[in-house]
């Protein structure tokens, strides 16, 4: 079983609508989450971090459900720019921060 | 800051050459993280090195590769003898890890892509 497992997508979707992305992880005792976002033939980039309380960021809600050991992303009113794939990333402390990547999940907002 | 620097950013090689990549970490962090991304795998963290020491190469394909950081501000990942199923783009990132928060923000550089032919 993977450590980060991710639905790969795609998902497309018309500008405008509201897209989830979830995902799960393997190890109870890891400690801090976060979706980062790769653009084509880019570098990842942090998007945003994902507390238990639930967060926002403008238009992106990241939740973490540590019982289920689950991570989802909420992005609403879809921009042509959201094109990306989305990471699911989990920081695991062994001795030192392992930093664990999801294989991603791919979105395509269409005009 | 100029941010993580890798070098090549492209390099194309032929089987059973040798293939070094180099990465410069952002001055400060302490971490340092080597990562392959491949369609089919997705991005595979092969090591990390804390204050220049390997922490875990657990994610090291087999012998051929090999990770060194001599120093706060260099690191390389070597092939060798490189093939085929080595192509993929080699992504090296660094990080401030805040221990207490459990935190630890990776910035990557742009990525070294390695065609073996």
């Amino acid at each position: 079983r993977k450590e980060v497992e991710q639905d790969p997508g795609p998902f497309n979707v018309p500008e405008g609508a509201t897209v989830a992305f979830n995902c799960t992880y393997s190890n109870s005792a890891s400690q801090s989450f976060f979706w980062y976002r790769q653009d084509c033939r880019k570098e990842p980039k942090l998007l945003m971090s994902v507390y238990s309380s639930g967060n926002e960021d403008g238009r992106f809600t990241a939740q973490l459900n540590r019982a289920s050991q689950y991570i989802s992303l909420l992005i609403r009113d879809s921009k042509l720019s959201d094109s990306a794939t989305y990471l699911c990333v989990v920081n695991l402390y062994t001795g030192g921060f392992k930093t664990i990547f999801g294989a991603g999940t791919r979105l395509f907002v269409k005009a | 800051d100029a941010g993580v620097i890798q070098s090549p950013r492209h390099e194309v090689t032929e089987m059973g050459q040798e293939v070094t990549l180099r990465c410069k970490p952002i001055s400060g962090h302490d971490y340092l993280f080597w990562y392959r991304q491949t369609m089919m795998r997705g991005l595979e963290l092969l090591i990390y090195f804390n204050n220049n020491v390997p922490i875990d190469d657990s994610g090291m394909p087999e012998d051929r590769f090999s990770a060194k950081m001599p120093n706060a501000s260099f690191s390389t990942l070597k092939i060798q003898p490189s093939e085929p199923r080595d192509s993929a783009v080699y992504f090296c990132a660094s990080s401030y890890a805040r221990l207490l928060s459990g935190a630890n923000v990776l910035t990557f550089g742009a990525g070294s892509r390695l065609t073996v032919l």
